[in-house]
């Protein structure tokens, strides 16, 4: 059975930093694409960033330059390093698995909530 | 706001068919067959419903179909059931810098 569990969501005050992270089971992280979509509270969703297989990686403009996405194959595990938070960066993090050969999400995480605060 | 545009809400009684439309342009929605549907229930985790704009994953009930027409892409729900309502979002493959865009949510009332 696939599952996405993510955790590291917190509270953190404007400009620092907070790494998240979802361990998949049921498939190999490193020969999918994974994706983070973020949705800040009551809005809706936004995609944030991708990293291929070949270990490419995309990100949105809003979060371009201070997030990073990687993974640790060894651990089955996808991070997003967030950097020089925001307070519009508060949202609940989702981790989610597109399908193969197709730009849809057919598996996601609970999600981690981040809260950026004074 | 969001890429695509949807209406903000929709209802319907039980046994209805209602339509969410999701708009964008030429280079996502109109661009490519990577249109998506989720559905979505108040502190859960998104659900795909449709996925390259007509395919139903399984277990999908078959009272969800998708369709596009142009830039403009549409989920139908037939045969309303209260389990139904839930928030409905769109997503497309856009290609380049943010490769998917969503749109803002449909919020679905069963009457």
């Amino acid at each position: 059975e696939v599952q996405l569990v993510e955790s590291g969501g917190g509270l953190i005050q404007p400009g620092g930093s907070l790494r998240l992270s979802c361990a998949a089971s049921g498939f190999t992280v490193s020969d999918s694409y994974m994706s983070w979509v973020r949705q800040a509270p009551g809005k809706g969703l936004e995609w944030v960033s991708v990293i291929y297989r070949g270990d490419n990686t995309y990100y949105a403009d809003s979060v371009k330059g201070r997030f990073t996405i990687s993974r640790d194959n060894s651990k089955n595990t996808l991070y997003l390093q967030m950097n020089s938070l925001k307070v519009d960066d508060t949202a609940v993090y989702y981790c989610a698995r597109r399908k193969s050969t197709t730009w849809t999400f057919d598996y996601w995480g609970q999600g981690t909530l981040v809260t950026v605060s004074s | 706001q969001s890429a695509l545009t949807q209406p903000a809400s929709v209802s319907g009684s039980p046994g209805q068919s209602i339509t969410i439309s999701c708009t964008g342009t030429s280079s996502d929605v109109g661009g490519y067959d990577y249109v998506s549907w989720y559905q979505q229930y108040p502190g859960r985790a998104p659900k795909v419903m449709i996925y390259d704009v007509s395919h139903r994953p399984s277990g999908v009930s078959n009272r969800f179909s998708g369709s596009k027409s142009g830039n403009t892409a549409s989920l139908t729900i037939s045969g309303l059931q209260a389990e139904d309502e839930a928030d409905y979002y769109c997503s497309s493959y856009r290609g380049t810098n943010t490769l998917v865009v969503f749109g803002g949510g449909t919020r679905l009332t069963v009457l």
